[in-house]
């Protein structure tokens, strides 16, 4: 059973700095490639980022280039997103996905980022 | 804003099939496969179709989707309670990066 756990939010400061984790199981994580979709209140899906199963490509959304940093350590079939400069619209649930481009079979559960002072 | 452009509502009554558009351009859904995704109240989306008109083991058959030239829609028939949910379309775009239209909030009345 493929199975993604993410952790690492909570609340920062505007122009904070955060690292959220996803750790998977239950499939060959190092031939998966893999996404951030984040969700702010009451809006709708949102791609952040996507990065090749050997984490030699990475893909992001031109609202979150220069701060956000995916990156994946096969080793522990975990997934991250470092977060920088964070601001207040970047409040959102992240969700981890098992994906192939646009195609995402697998969501986890999300984690509650809020940016606020 | 959303790059892909869908009805912020739609509505049925039940037994009913209810159509959900999805409006793009050719760098997103003239060149690639569409996705749609389910979610419903409090949790995590859904893959529902794939490939613009495949659908997941599990998923019923009374989902169902299309494309043509750069739009795309979901058709859900036999509309049931258990439906009501907002649904995505989704879409990989040739400028390297995924976009998701703004969402379509299903009520079953």
């Amino acid at each position: 059973e493929v199975q993604l756990l993410e952790s690492g939010g909570g609340l920062v400061q505007p122009g904070g700095s955060l690292r959220l984790s996803c750790a998977a199981s239950g499939f060959f994580f190092s031939s998966n490639a893999m996404s951030w979709v984040r969700q702010a209140p009451g809006k709708g899906l949102e791609w952040v980022s996507t990065i090749s199963g050997s984490g030699a490509n990475t893909y992001y959304a031109n609202s979150v280039k220069g701060r956000f940093t995916i990156s994946r350590d096969n080793s522990k079939n975990t997934l991250y997103l470092q977060m920088n400069s964070l601001r207040a619209e970047d409040t959102a649930v992240y969700y981890c996905a098992k994906s192939q481009y646009a195609y995402i079979d697998y969501w986890g559960q999300g984690t509650l980022v809020t940016v606020s002072s | 804003q959303p790059v892909l452009t869908q009805p912020p509502s739609a509505s049925g009554t039940p037994g009913q099939r209810v159509t959900i558009s999805c409006s793009g351009s050719s760098s997103n859904i003239g060149s690639n496969y569409v996705y749609w995704y389910q979610q419903l109240p409090g949790t995590a989306p859904k893959l529902l179709i794939y490939s613009s008109n495949q659908r997941p083991s599990g998923v019923p058959d009374r989902f169902s989707g299309s494309k043509s030239g750069t739009s795309a829609s979901l058709a859900i028939s036999g509309l049931r309670s258990e439906d009501e949910a907002d649904y995505y379309c989704a879409a990989w775009d040739d400028s390297l990066s995924v976009v998701f239209g703004g969402g379509t909030k299903l009520t079953v009345l």
